[in-house]
């Protein structure tokens, strides 16, 4: 079984401020990590995964997240806040002994001017 | 055009009525997926499609069904539409070319289809 939280429905954040973006997954075996952006009246796209290899993953836009094992975490940053980073976050997990991926609630990040 | 075409991309019909969302791909993907989506409780699954004689049922299949009529179309239907299925539907596409890690395959999605049952 597998699960997925993101911590914060909704986060709110200065322009220029740093984002971080809160998940932690459970799996019973080694996981598959993703994040998805979701802008307004668009469905989902992906910012980055992680599979195997280096856990710190770097994507589009400027985002990255670090898969940590240890604290089963695969939180979203960003060193900088831009306007048009206004969107809902998912994180999702799946595996290869899975067939589907599971995605987490959603974060509603807000950019302030 | 869309690689991921989802139709109609607004529908609102009454309770009792029978509902088709119809998805088509350019993607040339073998899988294929349909998600509902809700406030605060993310994408959950419908049902999946691995190829056209391939389908299985996700999390929340109780009220849905498929048909998955060639490689590029797959479509959801609600034989007898409730409010509670009010919601926002996608479909989804993904390729397992990803070798050993099918699991990993990327999601590329429809625009989504906005469902209200009055």
């Amino acid at each position: 079984a597998q699960s997925v939280t993101q911590l914060g429905s909704h986060v709110s954040v200065s322009e220029g401020a740093l984002v971080l973006l809160r998940c932690n997954y459970s799996s019973s075996v080694p996981p598959y990590l993703f994040w998805y952006v979701q802008y307004p009246n668009q469905g989902l796209q992906l910012l980055l995964k992680y599979t195997t290899g280096a856990t710190l993953v770097k994507g589009i836009n400027g985002f990255e997240a670090e898969f940590k094992k240890s604290e089963t975490s695969f939180h979203l940053t960003k060193p900088s806040a831009h306007m048009s980073d206004a969107a809902e976050y998912f994180c999702a997990v799946s595996a290869q002994t899975t067939r589907q991926l599971t995605f987490g609630s959603g974060t509603q990040l807000t950019v302030l001017p | 055009d869309a690689d991921v075409t989802q139709t109609p991309r607004n529908r609102i019909t009454k309770t009792g009525k029978r509902i088709m969302l119809e998805c088509s791909q350019t993607k040339g993907h073998d899988r294929m997926y349909w998600y509902r989506q809700d406030p605060g409780l993310g994408l959950r699954l419908i049902y999946y499609s691995f190829d056209v004689k391939d389908i299985n049922k996700g999390e929340i299949s109780d009220g849905y069904s498929v048909s998955r009529q060639a490689q590029a179309k797959f479509s959801l239907s609600l034989e007898s539409a409730i409010p509670n299925q009010t919601a926002l539907y996608f479909c989804a596409t993904s390729d397992p070319s990803g070798r050993g890690h099918s699991g990993a395959n990327v999601l590329t999605f429809g625009a989504g289809s906005r469902l209200t049952v009055l």
